[in-house]
């Protein structure tokens, strides 16, 4: 049973560029969440795809983006980086819209670094 | 904004004794999770505790949850090396998203 997958796993870009990130749910799972997560701080909700649409966002600026393809997988776009965007990015996978109101399943993460 | 703070934000343990970490949060809730997070790589769910219920048990971990006082403790008890990590409590008190503390990080020495 796969769990949760994430690509790449580390990505170095410099100020301005963009990035697409990549995850694939646990099977059986419909819903992605992503998550950012700074050095020393825990993970800061970006937002939830569901059904091919963001279904909750957090705090992020408009820089950050996504998209849901129907195999339920996800993209994570965050344009125009600035240096503040170096985090650990994770993806969560749950069933049925629920997200954080049940268990959720993480997937490695992927590791950016802006220059 | 933070809902879960994690109390310690560091406990250094001999193995075979017991870790005791707490949570406090703002809101009501549904639930709380705990996880854990080895060296910045993926969080892996522990326990997941309702807010109808008070203790939970799974192996060697306790988890309370008392609501009156907002508040959670997570037990792990005959600690290994292998516990080494980050543990984070988690809740969802805004819709579907999970709103996590910055942690308590275990070291556990052999």
């Amino acid at each position: 049973d796969a769990g949760v997958t994430q690509s790449p796993t580390h990505l170095i870009k410099t100020r301005g560029q963009q990035v697409t990130l990549r995850c694939s749910p646990k099977s059986g799972h419909d819903t992605v969440s992503w998550y950012q997560q700074a050095l020393g701080q825990g993970p800061q909700f970006i937002f939830q795809y569901y059904e091919e649409e963001e279904r909750q966002r957090g705090n992020f600026p408009d820089r950050f983006s996504g998209h849901q393809f129907p195999n339920y997988s996800s993209e994570l776009n965050v344009n125009a980086l600035l240096l503040g965007d170096s985090a650990l990015y994770l993806c969560a996978s749950s069933f049925g819209g629920q997200g954080g109101r049940e268990t959720q399943y993480f997937g490695p993460g992927t590791r950016l670094l802006v220059l | 904004s933070q809902q879960g703070e994690e109390d310690p934000q560091a406990l250094s343990i001999q193995e075979g004794e017991n870790a005791t970490m707490n949570c406090s949060y703002k809101t009501s809730i549904n639930n709380l999770q705990w996880y854990r997070q080895n060296s910045g790589r993926g969080l892996v769910h522990l326990i997941l505790i309702r807010s109808n219920e008070r203790e939970k048990h799974s192996g060697r971990l306790r988890v309370t949850l008392d609501t009156s006082k907002k508040s959670s403790s997570l037990l792990i008890t005959a600690s290994r090396a292998a516990d080494t990590a980050s543990y984070f409590c988690a809740t969802a008190p805004y819709g579907n998203k999970l709103v996590f503390g910055a942690g308590t990080i275990l070291r556990v020495k052999s």
